[in-house]
């Protein structure tokens, strides 16, 4: 099984909202990512979990917040976003030295 | 890590075999060459990696020069679903490994 799900595929918000991204492997993969992509534009890195703890933030605002659970799940919590956060969110794992499996993706508009 | 050149676009008749270039002359070497591609409004697929030896896959044949300053990611049979966007990326491989992407080629097989 080499695939990252992803929930939902689409998501809708207003500005003053609460929502979550989820996103799930069951490869036995320890790194876990969130990546977000403007249209036409490459994937960019948010956050990095390595081992379920928090590794890597790129200076994301703090209307994004990244939880992982346990080895298999990895949420993106969402409050008070802005339109301009309207994208792709990406999601992907690996096992440490080896490749990035990406999920489909959950596309967000803010309204 | 060291930076990748791709075109930013290429096209190819289907059936023909599509030859898509990365320039990185800057590789260490430790670092491995990766690709990826992004379907349209799909996450990014990993397709593959090498170091130095030429590798091939069910997918695809990747092709360094000597000098590793170069690659070829070669897909010897493109058929119009092999539309998408491929991306280079050099990364050190063991411990965490992150892919970051650039903007990648933009290959489009035409009928």
């Amino acid at each position: 099984d080499t695939e990252v799900t992803q929930t939902p595929k689409h998501l809708v918000m207003g500005m003053t909202n609460k929502k979550s991204l989820k996103c799930e492997q069951h490869m036995g993969h320890r790194a876990m990512y969130w990546y977000k992509q403007k249209a036409k534009k490459p994937p960019e890195l948010m956050f990095v979990y390595s081992y379920e703890k928090l590794s890597i933030n790129e200076s994301v605002p703090s209307r994004f917040s990244p939880e992982c659970p346990n080895s298999s799940l990895l949420n993106l919590h969402l409050h008070a976003l802005q339109p301009e956060d309207s994208a792709l969110y990406l999601c992907a794992s690996s096992q440490e030295g080896g490749a990035a499996f990406f999920g489909q993706g959950t596309r967000l508009t803010v309204v | 890590d060291a930076k990748t050149t791709q075109p930013p676009s290429m096209d190819c008749a289907e059936g023909r075999a599509a030859n898509l270039p990365c320039n990185h002359s800057t590789i260490s070497g430790n670092e491995y060459v990766y690709w990826y591609r992004q379907i349209h409004s799909q996450g990014p697929q990993y397709i593959i990696h090498g170091l130095k030896n030429n590798e091939t896959n069910e997918m695809a044949s990747l092709i360094i020069t000597e000098d590793r300053k170069s690659s070829t990611l070669i897909l010897p049979h493109a058929t119009l679903r092999d539309t998408a966007v491929y991306y280079c990326i050099v990364r050190v491989t063991g411990g965490s490994y992150i892919p970051t992407f650039g903007r990648g080629t933009s290959l489009i097989v035409h009928p």
